[in-house]
């Protein structure tokens, strides 16, 4: 079946510390990778997107991700976070051959001031 | 920028009540989605549309029924709300596309309803 693992549900990090959070998915064919993120007490919004070319991408916030189609991993990774980036963090696969898109459990982020 | 609008934000309901639960998107979408949110088990995927009248089963489609009669607008329905079915429901639309096609599977959410059922 269709899967998407992360590694952590929950990380606990001070400021200035740096993030990796890891994402696996288990298609087999060609997939377009996300992560989105969700802050306290708002939606759901796209952090970054893999569909094609340089496996290292950049989105906003200076959070970057790189698949390693090798791996079949697409982890999350932030060189300094700040307390504003505690949030809860999902990673994303969609089958280009399909219609879903299968959300990872989710790993929650708090970062201390 | 795309919108996606649920019509509550929160809802309390009894054991045994029909539940309605809509969504709106305005950027013409083929694809609309219905997902619950529950604390460590991620986005669970109830049911999803890909155009007008067609409707498939997610993941955890039992006790939900859906209704898409026009492009912009997927309700979820809930036969006879049950405790268990207390969640936060999320919907989402995103372009259908051709394989291959650029910004296949990004998908908008909306704000989320919270739902709980007493």
């Amino acid at each position: 079946a269709q899967s998407v693992s992360q590694h952590n549900h929950h990380v606990i990090l001070s400021e200035a510390a740096s993030l990796e959070l890891g994402c696996n998915y288990s298609y087999g064919g060609t997939v377009n990778l996300f992560w989105y993120v969700q802050y306290p007490g708002q939606h759901l919004q796209l952090l970054l997107k893999y569909f094609s070319g340089d496996p290292l991408v950049k989105g906003i916030k200076g959070f970057e991700a790189e698949f390693i189609k090798s791996k079949f991993s697409f982890n999350l990774r932030k060189p300094s976070v700040q307390w504003s980036d505690t949030a809860e963090y999902f990673c994303a696969a969609f089958n280009t051959g399909g219609f879903k898109t299968i959300f990872g459990a989710g790993t929650r982020l708090f970062v201390k001031a | 920028d795309v919108k996606v609008t649920q019509s509550s934000r929160y809802l309390v309901k009894r054991t045994g009540e029909k539940v309605f639960l809509e969504c709106v998107q305005d950027m013409d979408h083929e694809n609309m989605f219905w997902y619950r949110q529950d604390p460590g088990l991620g986005l669970r995927l109830i049911y999803f549309s890909y155009d007008v009248k067609m409707k498939e089963k997610g993941d955890i489609p039992e006790g939900y029924s859906v209704s898409r009669e026009k492009k912009e607008r997927f309700s979820l329905i809930l036969e006879s709300a049950s405790t268990n079915q207390t969640s936060m429901y999320l919907c989402a639309s995103s372009l259908l596309g051709i394989r291959g096609q650029g910004g296949v599977g990004e998908a908008f959410f909306g704000q989320g309803t919270r739902l709980t059922v007493v």
